[in-house]
C-alpha cells in the first residue's frame, strides 16, 4: 500500500538468532502498530507506538521488542527467534486514536527453522 | 473488554448468491466494528466501518452490514457474490485499552465463490 512499507517480504531463520522487522511510513501518521497473523486467530496486536519513543504492549508481545526513534520507523524485534513466532506480521498505521482508520502494509511472512 | 467471534472459518457460495459473513461482539461500551477484507498475499483493506449514527452502513464493491445492538451482531452481507469476492474476511472492534486505537480482530472467515 502506498505510504507504507515492510522489509523484508520474506524471511527463513533459524531458531535463537535475533530478527528485525521494519515499517516504514511516509504518511507522517502518529500511530504504528504490529500485528501477527495466525490461522485461527486472525490479526493479534504485539506491540504499538503512540509517538517516538513511546511504544506500549499489545496482547501478545512476550519475547517482542520494539522501538520507534523516529516517526516514520517502527521496528519489531525478535531477540532469539523460535519456531512459535513463525507467522505473518503485519504493520498497520493511523493519523489518529480517535478514530482508527488503519492502512496496512504488505505483510512480512516470516519463518523460523 | 472487547471480543470478536466470527461464525465459520470458512464459507462458499455460487457465484450471484447472497454472501452473508457472520460477526458477533461483546463490549461494555458502544462499540466501534470494522469489516476488513485481505486478497492473498495482501495487506488488509477496509471494507467498511460503523461508528455510531446509522445502523446499516455500506461499503466499497457492494457489501453492507448492519449494527443490531439487541443481538451483539455486526454481520456482513452482499446481494450476489462474484468471484473477485473470494477472500479472507476479518470482523474488528475497537478496544479503548491504553493510548489511542487499536483493533481485536475475529478470526477470520474465508469466502469461496464458485463459478
Amino acid at each position: 500500500d502506498a505510504g507504507i512499507t515492510q522489509s523484508p517480504r520474506h524471511k527463513v531463520t533459524e531458531t535463537g538468532t535475533p530478527v528485525t522487522l521494519r515499517c516504514h511510513q511516509t504518511e507522517n501518521h502518529r500511530y504504528m502498530y504490529w500485528y501477527r497473523q495466525d490461522p485461527g486467530h486472525g490479526l493479534r496486536l504485539i506491540h504499538y507506538s503512540y509517538g517516538v519513543k513511546d511504544t506500549d504492549k499489545g496482547e501478545v508481545s512476550d519475547g517482542y521488542s520494539v522501538s520507534r526513534s523516529k516517526t516514520e520507523d517502527f521496528l519489531l524485534t525478535l531477540e532469539s527467534a523460535t519456531s512459535s513466532q513463525t507467522s505473518v506480521y503485519f504493520c498497520a498505521i493511523s493519523p489518529t486514536g480517535l478514530i482508527t482508520r488503519y492502512t496496512f502494509g504488505s505483510g512480512t511472512r516470516l519463518t523460523v527453522v | 473488554a472487547q471480543s470478536v467471534t466470527q461464525l465459520g472459518s470458512h464459507v462458499s457460495v455460487s457465484e450471484g448468491a447472497l454472501v452473508l459473513l457472520r460477526c458477533n461482539y461483546s463490549s461494555s461500551v458502544p462499540p466501534y466494528l470494522f469489516w476488513y477484507v485481505q486478497y492473498p498475499n495482501q495487506g488488509l483493506q477496509l471494507l467498511l466501518k460503523y461508528t455510531t449514527g446509522a445502523t446499516l452502513v455500506k461499503g466499497i464493491n457492494g457489501f453492507e452490514a448492519e449494527f443490531k445492538k439487541s443481538e451483539t451482531s455486526f454481520h456482513l452481507t452482499k446481494p450476489s457474490a462474484h468471484m473477485s469476492d473470494a477472500a479472507e474476511y476479518f470482523c474488528a472492534v475497537r478496544t479503548f485499552r491504553g493510548q489511542g486505537g487499536k483493533l481485536i480482530f475475529g478470526q477470520g472467515t474465508e469466502l469461496s465463490v464458485k463459478p
